[in-house]
């Protein structure tokens, strides 16, 4: 248990539901990460934030992906009129920042989205 | 354009034998490069990382990776495999970004 939360673990969906993931870092890490992994593949990047500021969301999959950190704390993933290409291991990981951080991500344990 | 390339998708070694996953870099900057595994219904735990100074860099689990700039790699090497350390091993590279491969899957045999 790396301390990174995420809820749900397992999400199934029909096509075309919004979901919303949610993630929860370790409480004094201010960068939070998100990623997708699929079957037999490395982690892929999506966004991330710096306390409440998302730095990067170029990598977002599509408009249908939306991500939120309003306090700086907890972290949302939205996805929206899902498709079954969304089919995929959510990943979120937080790391310090700062200096000192070395960039050494915690990753939590994942939600698994399955549309159908 | 920043990429890892892991060229080994499934590599299958003997217990007790000798391993080296194999990890090739592209990146603009000086890298931060990273070693993970990640077991069937785990997540991602980070084995071993490089940011500057000592080429060779020590991990958890007896693991050791080497840092070699002039081939733009940074390959992970165990001297005796245990039948645990069967898993998926992800080789990432990145600053504020992070890229990973698409992963070498170990199968160790008894």
């Amino acid at each position: 248990d790396t301390g990174v939360s995420q809820n749900p673990r397992h999400k199934i969906t029909k096509r075309g539901q919004n979901v919303t993931f949610r993630c929860d870092p370790i409480s004094e890490h201010n960068r939070l990460y998100w990623y997708r992994q699929t079957l037999g593949q490395g982690p892929e990047f999506l966004t991330y934030f710096q306390n409440e500021a998302q730095l990067e969301k170029s990598r977002l999959l599509s408009d249908r992906f939306s991500a939120e950190r309003p306090k700086g704390s907890f972290s949302t993933l939205e996805i929206q009129r899902t498709e079954q290409g969304d089919s995929a291991m959510y990943l979120c990981a937080s790391l310090p920042g700062g200096p000192r951080s070395y960039n050494e991500q915690f990753f939590g344990p994942g939600t698994r989205l399955t549309v159908l | 354009a920043q990429s890892v390339t892991q060229p080994d998708i499934h590599i299958t070694v003997s217990e007790g034998a000798s391993l080296e996953l194999r990890c090739n870099y592209s990146y603009g900057a000086t890298p931060y490069l990273f070693w993970y595994v990640q077991s069937p219904g785990q997540g991602l735990q980070l084995l071993l990382k490089y940011f500057s100074g000592d080429t060779l860099v020590q991990g958890i689990k007896g693991f050791e990776a080497e840092f070699k700039r002039s081939q733009s790699s940074f390959n992970l090497r165990k001297p005796s495999v245990h039948w645990s350390d069967a898993a998926e091993y992800f080789c990432a590279v990145g600053g504020n970004q992070f890229y990973f491969g698409t992963g070498t899957s170990l199968t160790v045999i008894p």
